[in-house]
Parts: C-alpha cells; structure tokens; sequence
C-alpha cells in the first residue's frame, strides 16, 4: 500500500494553462507539505498545512494555490503556467505533536515540464 | 531563518567508507535529519540526531554536535546501490517545525 501519493507523476502543459496536482496520505498523519525540487536538486518547502490549516506558507507567487479538503489530502492547483514552474513537486506528510519528531514521508513526485 | 551547507559532489570505491559533511545555521533548531534521494525517486529518511553525539544503524551513523553547527553521515561498506543524493536538513523549532534542506551531496559509489 502506498503510504503517500501523487497524481499524476508526469505533467507535460503549455505556458498559461491552469493545472493541478494531488496528493493523498493513508498514514494517519495531521500534516502535509508542498516541496518544489528544481533542476539544481534544491528541495525547497512551499506550503504545509495542519489538520486543514496552513501553516507555512514560503514566499511562493500567488498563481500557485493549496487546498486541503481533508487531513489526508493536500491538493496545489497552479494558475497561468510559466516556464520557470518547470520541476518535480513533492508532497510530503507527517506527524507533529509531542513524542513525534516529525519524520516527512515523501511521496514519488509530480514532474511538470512547461513548454 | 536557515542556512544548511554541504558538499555538491563525493566519490568513493565500493567497500570503502565516506564522511558527508553538513553545518547549519539557524535561528532555531530542533533536531538534524538525513535523507537520501536516487535519481528520479522521493526522498527517504535515514536518520535523525537531536542530541549531540553519533547514532548509528547499520551501515549508516550520524553524529551531530549542536555547538559547532555541524553534523556528518558516515556510510560504511559502500555498495553500488549506495550511489544517490544524500540531504541534509535541519528542523525548525516552533509550532510549523519547517524542513529547511542543503542542496544534497551527490555520491558515486564506483566498482
């Protein structure tokens, strides 16, 4: 079973359109996390969100959108799609709270490639 | 905020025993993680230090010293499988308890 998941794992769009990724966590975490990994493999955070509320949210452009229906999705629609979006975007999740030390489990990636 | 540094590249023989170095910087601190990434896959935990000195598992320990800002992976009996990106990240403290990430070690186990 897939403990976090991304749909899809490849976004191939042209410059301007609106797309979305999603990301699903069956582990029973409160917390989930947008990463954005560009070309140069820099892992860098970009929203996360606890039991539905964001709680970090990095200087990202506004075009780019988090949602959290529930604790156990964490969804990112992007608006007007330049070609610097072009990257692997990771969702992650874990466990905050007392006694957890909030390991991130990743899930395997959303590649989107602006044309 | 955070600052996290590491080295781009290391190479190294199969059987042999790599240090990767990390230090950070960072206005609040709650812990040291490491992860290593293959090509094309997620990122996944290895290790986390809290406290100062080494944890060991396995192949793989890490030592962490909270005073110098500093942490290493060391991998012992390199294997070919062991070529990857390895991260080095530090947690915030805090409420959010943000990752921040270094850009990763790249390492090439070679025959």
């Amino acid at each position: 079973d897939t403990a976090v998941s991304q749909t899809p794992k490849y976004l191939v769009t042209q410059m301007g359109n609106d797309k979305s990724i999603k990301c699903e966590q069956n582990l029973g975490h409160d917390t989930m996390y947008w990463y954005k990994q560009d070309s140069k493999k820099f892992l860098k955070i970009m929203f996360s969100y606890n039991n539905k509320e964001l709680i970090i949210n990095e200087t990202v452009p506004n075009r780019f959108s988090p949602k959290s229906p529930d604790k156990a999705h964490l969804n990112l629609h992007i608006n007007s799609l330049e070609l610097g979006d072009s990257a692997v975007y990771f969702c992650a999740s874990s466990q905050l709270g007392t006694g957890h030390y909030n390991e991130q489990f990743f899930g395997p990636g959303t590649r989107l490639t602006v044309l | 905020g955070q600052n996290i540094d590491q080295p781009t590249e290391m190479t190294a023989t199969e059987g042999a025993i790599v240090q990767i170095n990390c230090t950070y910087q960072t206005s609040g601190f709650n812990g040291l993680f490491w992860y290593q990434q293959h090509a094309g896959e997620a990122p996944t935990f290895l290790s986390y230090n809290v406290l100062d000195g080494l944890e060991e598992k396995g192949r793989f320990s890490s030592f962490l010293s909270r005073s110098k800002g500093y942490s290493y992976l060391l991998l012992k009996e390199l294997q070919m499988k062991d070529s990857a990106s390895y991260l080095c990240a530090a947690l915030a403290s805090g409420s959010a308890r943000q990752l921040t990430f270094g850009s990763g070690t790249q390492l090439t186990v070679l025959p």
